[in-house]
């Protein structure tokens, strides 16, 4: 059964760091990966999609990976802002699966 | 329209109540899916639905848990005889026209309280 867990669970820093978030999966054989933003109280906005065959994909100041024989995706952004506090949830689509999704990163970013 | 819609909002049940949850996808869309989402977890699947065809329901918790899509457009998830432990949020997303390689675009879902 495939597991997604991401790291760190929480994530405080000044605006205009760069940062990463990581996110782990145990069962490589994915069809894609996405990375979220979930606002309190609201649904989720898809931000990337990577594709199996991909390795990165870039959106403005987002740019996320995927090493699909190690487990892994990231999601760097670059020079935050306070209007990037969210929670940050990355999913993956596994053969035969549905998405399954991490619990996610809650960021937050002081003026 | 322009998004997924959910409603209703917010819904307050008295313990074995029932209760019925809306979803409007993206006009068009194939696919449909259900999930749950307790308090400071991710969405955890339920339920998907390619047009009116349920094709995976092994997320659904119990058998009070049933959803229909009848017409391959709205979604309805029923919940009957509700437990406290229903309690959390129910998110619905569609996606056009695959699945495997489309973005998933969701609702802000229903926060359900079991009283």
């Amino acid at each position: 059964k495939q597991e997604v867990t991401q790291i760190p669970a929480a994530l405080s820093v000044p605006e205009g760091e760069n940062l990463v978030l990581n996110c782990s999966f145990t069962d490589s054989a994915i069809y894609n990966l996405q990375w979220f933003r979930q606002d309190p109280g609201k649904g989720l906005t898809s931000l990337l999609l990577i594709q199996s065959s991909q390795r990165e994909q870039t959106s403005g100041r987002l740019n996320a990976s995927l090493d699909k024989s190690s487990g892994r995706s990231t999601l760097y952004i670059a020079a935050s802002q306070p209007g990037d506090s969210a929670t940050y949830l990355c999913a993956v689509w596994g053969y035969g699966q549905n998405f399954v999704f991490g619990p996610g990163t809650r960021l937050s970013v002081l003026p | 329209g322009a998004g997924v819609s959910q409603s209703p909002r917010y819904k307050v049940a008295k313990r074995g109540q029932d209760v019925a949850l809306r979803c409007d996808p993206i006009s068009g869309h194939v696919s449909l899916f259900w999930y749950q989402q307790a308090l400071g977890q991710g969405p955890e699947f339920l339920t998907y639905f390619q047009n009116e065809a349920q094709l995976d329901k092994s997320g659904l918790p119990s058998d009070r848990f049933f959803a229909e899509r009848p017409e391959g457009s709205v979604s309805t998830l029923k919940i009957q005889r509700t437990q406290q432990e229903d309690s959390a949020v129910y998110l619905c997303a569609s996606s056009y026209p695959g699945l495997v390689n489309e973005k998933l675009f969701f609702g802000s879902g229903t926060q359900l309280s079991v009283l």
